[in-house]
């Protein structure tokens, strides 16, 4: 079965800094979608950033990138340039792209950003 | 347009009574689940719909816990004789398909305390 494994329960950065947060998942699988979602204090949670893994170039939205390392199984998301508003829980998440695979979303356990002004 | 909708935001009900959570999904989406939060975890899938297809009950953590989803659109998650250990977050989602790179848009929760 797969796992999905968010190391860092809390991070902290000064605003306009860049903070990476960790991401690591265990799969037999080889075709596979990776996801970051923010939570923020409202609850509702928001696609920040997919990455297919049969892409090699790492997926790019504005201020959020992704160090995606397929082999270490390692799946980083970088926020550049911190705003107070992306200060919010952080989850990433894993689905097998495999359509005998179960489709369900497998998600890490979280790490709180924090963002010092 | 409108997103998901959830209500009531906020339960807090007394142990061994009946609770209902009711979702709106954004209209269209085929695709609708249930997931519970608890604190500091995160997400449990509970069930899933897809169209008129039988739904995917297989996250359902008890036969005290169910859900329908009436006409393909409105969805109710119910439990009954609930527990303390029932205390969560639970949230609702919806994507257009069913297909794997589709974007599940969640909906606010509803926060539920069993005391």
């Amino acid at each position: 079965a797969q796992t999905v494994t968010q190391s860092q329960p809390e991070m902290s950065v000064q605003e306009a800094e860049t903070v990476t947060l960790s991401c690591t998942y265990d799969t037999s699988e080889s075709d596979y979608y990776l996801f970051w979602y923010k939570q923020p204090p409202s609850r509702q949670m928001i696609l920040v950033i997919r990455q297919e893994a049969y892409k090699q170039q790492n997926a790019t939205e504005n201020r959020f990138s992704v160090n995606f390392q397929k082999a270490a199984k390692s799946f980083s998301l970088k926020i550049s340039d911190s705003q107070l508003g992306d200060a919010a829980m952080y989850f990433c998440a894993y689905r097998s792209r495999n359509m005998d695979s179960n489709y369900q979303l497998i998600w890490g356990a979280g790490t709180k950003l924090i963002i010092k002004p | 347009g409108a997103g998901v909708s959830q209500s009531p935001s906020n339960k807090v009900t007394e142990k061994g009574k009946d609770v209902e959570l009711r979702c709106d999904p954004i209209s269209g989406h085929t695709a609708l689940y249930w997931y519970r939060q608890s604190l500091g975890q995160g997400l449990e899938f509970l069930i899933y719909f897809q169209g008129n297809s039988a739904p995917d009950k297989s996250g359902l953590p008890s036969d005290r816990f169910s859900a329908e989803r009436t006409g393909g659109s409105v969805s109710t998650l119910t439990i009954q004789r609930t527990q303390q250990e029932d205390s969560a977050v639970y949230l609702c989602a919806s994507s257009l398909s069913m297909g794997r790179a589709e974007t599940q848009y969640f909906g606010p929760g509803t926060r539920l305390l069993v005391l």
